[in-house]
């Protein structure tokens, strides 16, 4: 099946910090990506939409100078989250649709990223 | 807008019981359904999946959905339940080319 990974699996940083976190379709091309984030025992929410060679799309509410989505190739996601703080901890889970699959196409999801902001 | 109500929070179920969880969806027109799962500190597994045609889903590890369209409803259903299913659950919806919306998902306890 599809493989998503995600890197790294976990990071602890201090506040005023950057981290980046990668997302990677491991067998398959994709040319949409997805970034959620997972508070503790809530769902999942949409932060933005990537698609290779083009800007991100954000959410409603979602900083976008805060979390810099980079959609280079269709293997690869990356998001940064500039100036990290305690209230960006959080859990991060991106998810990868293959081409040509179009809205219906199944997501894969990454096994996401624990972000905790000292 | 689309939008997803899972009711139930949180269920307990004993090993080798049956399972339904609820899951109500709200769109204007026939919607893509999904059903994800989550293990504790894991991203989410497709469980099964519905776009048109017959209304009863199967999916992977024994779990079945049941499309009604006049309820709204895609629930999803395991005639027994095994230790290793606890775990949480995500029901989703997404029309056209709309994103995908989460439910706010089940917590699913097995008991010995």
């Amino acid at each position: 099946g599809a493989v998503v990974s995600q890197h790294p699996s976990w990071v602890i940083c201090k506040s005023g910090t950057s981290v980046k976190i990668e997302c990677r379709s491991l067998d398959f091309q994709a040319t949409t990506m997805f970034w959620y984030r997972q508070f503790p025992k809530q769902s999942l929410m949409l932060m933005a939409t990537s698609n290779e060679g083009s800007k991100a799309t954000y959410e409603q509410g979602v900083e976008k100078d805060k979390f810099l989505i980079n959609h280079a190739s269709l293997t690869l996601s990356t998001l940064t989250v500039t100036s990290a703080h305690p209230e960006d901890s959080s859990f991060y889970i991106c998810s990868a649709r293959a081409f040509q699959q179009g809205a219906k196409g199944e997501q894969f999801f990454g096994p996401g990223t624990r972000l905790t902001v000292l | 807008a689309q939008s997803v109500t899972q009711p139930d929070i949180h269920i307990t179920v004993s090993e080798g019981a049956s399972l339904e969880l609820r899951c109500n969806y709200s769109y204007g027109a026939t919607p893509y359904l999904f059903w994800y799962v989550q293990s504790p500190g894991q991203g989410l597994q497709l469980l099964l999946k519905y776009f048109s045609g017959d209304t009863l889903v199967q999916g992977i590890k024994g779990f079945e959905a049941e499309f009604k369209r006049s309820q709204s409803s895609f629930n999803l259903r395991k005639p027994s339940v095994h230790w290793s299913d606890a775990a949480e659950y995500f029901c989703a919806v997404a029309g056209g080319y709309q994103k995908v919306t989460f439910g706010t998902g089940t917590k699913l306890q097995v008991i010995p």
